[in-house]
C-alpha cells in the first residue's frame, strides 16, 4: 500500500531531550516536508527536501533539524525539544513539483 | 505567495444542502493551487490540484473552479453529507517553489 509512515504516533518528552521523528514514504517520491500544525494557525512548513541532499528551510524551521540521506527517509530532529515545540506533526511527500500531498498520519508530541 | 485565506472559517448545514466556500490568494507568482480534506482524527488527504485559470475539477459531489487572474478558488459540494464534516483546506504554490502554504481552513459540520 502506498503510504507515508511516521513514528510514533504519540510521544511525551522532557525539555532538552533530543528526539527524532521518523518518516518514510514507499512511493519513491522526490519531495518530502514537515508540517506542525498547532490551533488557530493551520500547517505551517517546517523543512522541506526537493531530493537526497537537498533540504531547505520552511516558515519555522528553529528549533528542528532534518536530513535526507536516502529517498524515502526524511526524519525530524529535535536537538533541544522545548514546551513550545509542543506540536502535532505531519509529513507529506509529493511525487512531482505538480503531484498533490500525501500526508503521514501525524505525530503528536509534548514537551514538559 | 504569503497570505491565503479561506472564508467562512466554519459552516453548519443540512443534510443535502449544497454549499460552497473560497480561497483567496494573491495572483501573481501563481503556479498550482491544491485542496486537501482534513477529518478529525486523520491526516489532510489531497481532493484536487488545479493550475490553469479557468479550471474546474470533479471528484464526485465535491467541484472546484479557479480564478488565477483575480486570485481565487471555489470549493463546491452538492447535497451535503454527514461524512463530508471535514476542515477543507486549500494551499497556493508560487512559481518554481515546492513550498505550499496552507490557509487555515473553512470547517463544514454536515447535521443528519
Amino acid at each position: 500500500e502506498a503510504q507515508v509512515t511516521q513514528n510514533p504516533r504519540y510521544l511525551i518528552t522532557v525539555t532538552g531531550k533530543k528526539l527524532t521523528v521518523t518518516c518514510s514514504q514507499n512511493m519513491n517520491h522526490e519531495y518530502m516536508s514537515w508540517y506542525r500544525q498547532d490551533p488557530g494557525l493551520g500547517l505551517r512548513q517546517i523543512y522541506y527536501s526537493m531530493n537526497v541532499e537537498v533540504t531547505d528551510k520552511g516558515d519555522v524551521p528553529e528549533g528542528y533539524k532534518v536530513s535526507r540521506k536516502e529517498k524515502r527517509n526524511f526524519p525530524l530532529i529535535l536537538e533541544s525539544p522545548s514546551p513550545n515545540q509542543t506540536s502535532l506533526y505531519f509529513c507529506a511527500s509529493s511525487p512531482s513539483f505538480s503531484g498533490g500531498y500525501t500526508f503521514g498520519s501525524g505525530t503528536r508530541l509534548t514537551v514538559v | 505567495i504569503l497570505n491565503v485565506e479561506q472564508s467562512p472559517q466554519s459552516l453548519h448545514v443540512q443534510e443535502g444542502d449544497s454549499t460552497n466556500f473560497t480561497c483567496s490568494f494573491p495572483s501573481s507568482n501563481f503556479y498550482a493551487l491544491h485542496w486537501y480534506r482534513w477529518e478529525t482524527a486523520k491526516s489532510p488527504e489531497a481532493l484536487f490540484v488545479m493550475t490553469l485559470n479557468g479550471d474546474e475539477k470533479k471528484k464526485g459531489r465535491i467541484s472546484a473552479t479557479l480564478n488565477t487572474k483575480e486570485g481565487y478558488s471555489y470549493l463546491y459540494i452538492k447535497g451535503s453529507q454527514p461524512e463530508d464534516s471535514a476542515t477543507y483546506l486549500c494551499a497556493p504554490r508560487g512559481d518554481s517553489s515546492y513550498k505550499l502554504i496552507f490557509g487555515s481552513g473553512t470547517r463544514l459540520l454536515v447535521r443528519p
